[in-house]
């Protein structure tokens, strides 16, 4: 199975603020890597696909980099719905894996 | 707009069954792959199980830990997607979600509200 790492784990931040997390794939997945957002009582949403292709209706300060092995999702200012946590996923190859998820918080 | 509810969950003890359902609506149901993902409580997601749409033979995958004891199915007359759950665990504590899965691009593009499913004795 792919193994899909996460760092930070966790992290507090400050409306306005650049963020940065970073999913690295324990194989090469080319570009099928995509980011969802999950808040506390709600489903999973999902904000980008294909590694940088940001989902209909997504805020434009939310984008995705990266391909192979290494990935970042970086919201480029911080506003007060952005706290939430946020996972990476890998849909190259069965079975399909999650990493652990970043909890990004208000400082 | 697109709709997906789970329905079916509840208490159930170890060894029991039980059989979700996801009633779909707002987009063609037989044109997507669907898939069911889980959260434990407190946890993080875990990917199920998927079917594929009809043009690919209604196909189907597992991840390990519910192979052999979890079915995917759908009936696409009525715009529904199934998980039949047998010889349960504990550790099958979770909300099980649905979500589609458009062809060509990423998966999950929305999602249900999800349903609980508590295995207890």
């Amino acid at each position: 199975d792919i193994e899909m790492t996460q760092s930070p784990s966790s992290l507090s931040a400050s409306v306005g603020d650049r963020v940065t997390i970073t999913c690295r794939a324990s194989q090469d997945i080319k570009i099928n890597l995509a980011w969802f957002q999950q808040k506390p009582g709600e489903a999973p949403k999902s904000l980008i696909y294909a590694a940088s292709s940001l989902e209909s209706g997504v805020p434009s300060n939310f984008s995705g980099s990266g391909s192979g092995t290494e990935f970042s999702l970086t919201i480029s200012s911080l506003r007060p719905e952005d706290f939430a946590t946020y996972y990476c996923h890998q849909y190259k190859t069965y079975p399909f894996t999650f990493g652990p998820g970043t909890k990004v918080d208000i400082k | 707009d697109v709709q997906l509810v789970e329905s079916g969950g509840g208490l159930v003890q170890p060894g029991g069954s039980l059989r979700l359902s996801c009633a779909a609506s707002g987009f063609t149901f037989s044109d997507h792959h669907m898939d069911w993902v889980r959260q434990a409580p407190g946890k993080g997601l875990e990917w199920v199980g998927r079917i594929r749409e009809k043009g690919r033979g209604d196909t189907t995958e597992y991840a390990a830990s519910v192979k052999g004891r979890f079915t995917v199915s759908r009936d696409d007359s009525k715009n529904s997607l199934y998980l039949q759950m047998n010889s349960l665990k504990t550790e099958d504590t979770a909300v099980y979600y649905c979500a589609r899965s458009p062809l060509g691009r990423g998966p999950f593009d929305h999602w249900g509200q999800g349903t609980l499913v508590t295995v207890s004795s």
